[in-house]
């Protein structure tokens, strides 16, 4: 399995700033995913973060709300841009290793005042 | 796109008994199914998985049934202990495109 990391682990930011997640893993990986857990709700995916081109978002999140970097095979970041109490939530990376199985890191806790 | 329906929302047991968990899924095409337990404060970590071309998987205390026709999936816990307590989710996946059910929240009473 990957050992993943999150940073921040968890922040409390006010209405309209931005903040940015940090993802590290220790191993290099082609997919890394970005989720979104809303208290007390399952998981639901934002976007595929792809190497070296534009992240891949799904129904719902734009571009301009949560932009993703992945420069690399081992890193990636999510910003949550112009943020409002709606956007409090567990953020989750997510990577696909080698063997096709998918690991969570252990998620960053925003609270938006 | 896929849906994936998990049953009960909770689920409270004595210790020493089972739990069973169901998931229904709506895209027959999908053939990868984990299933992920999530601890308070932490991130969902990958207990079990299942693919299309098997029909039960088990692992110690854990195991998992596929039913490809009915399109439905269980995960079994067999001689539960308080630890096993947490909230449990599964999925259901074609190539990387993954979808979780709603999740269930277990309680294990010592």
């Amino acid at each position: 399995s990957a050992v993943i990391s999150q940073k921040p682990s968890r922040d409390i930011c006010q209405r309209g700033t931005s903040l940015t997640i940090q993802c590290q893993v220790d191993s290099q990986v082609t997919m890394m995913f970005w989720y979104r857990q809303q208290p007390g709700q399952s998981l639901t995916l934002i976007a595929t973060a792809n190497q070296g081109s534009e992240a891949t978002y799904e129904s719902g999140f734009v571009i301009d709300k949560f932009p993703i970097s992945r420069p690399n095979l081992t890193f990636s970041t999510l910003t949550v841009s112009n943020m409002s109490p709606e956007d409090s939530s567990i953020y989750l990376c997510s990577v696909e290793g080698t063997s096709g199985l998918q690991f969570f890191g252990p998620g960053t806790r925003l609270t938006v005042l | 796109g896929e849906n994936v329906e998990q049953h009960p929302s909770t689920l409270s047991v004595q210790e020493g008994d089972s739990a069973v968990i169901k998931c229904t899924y709506s895209d027959s095409a999908s053939n990868y199914f984990p299933w992920y337990k999530q601890e308070l404060g932490k991130g969902p970590q990958l207990i079990i998985d299942i693919r299309s071309n098997v029909g039960e998987k088990k692992d110690q205390r854990i195991a998992v049934t596929l039913n490809k026709t009915a399109k439905h999936f269980s995960l079994h816990i067999t001689e539960t202990q308080p630890e096993d307590s947490a909230v449990y989710f599964c999925a259901a996946s074609l190539e990387d495109d993954m979808r979780f059910g709603a999740g269930t929240r277990l309680t294990v009473k010592p």
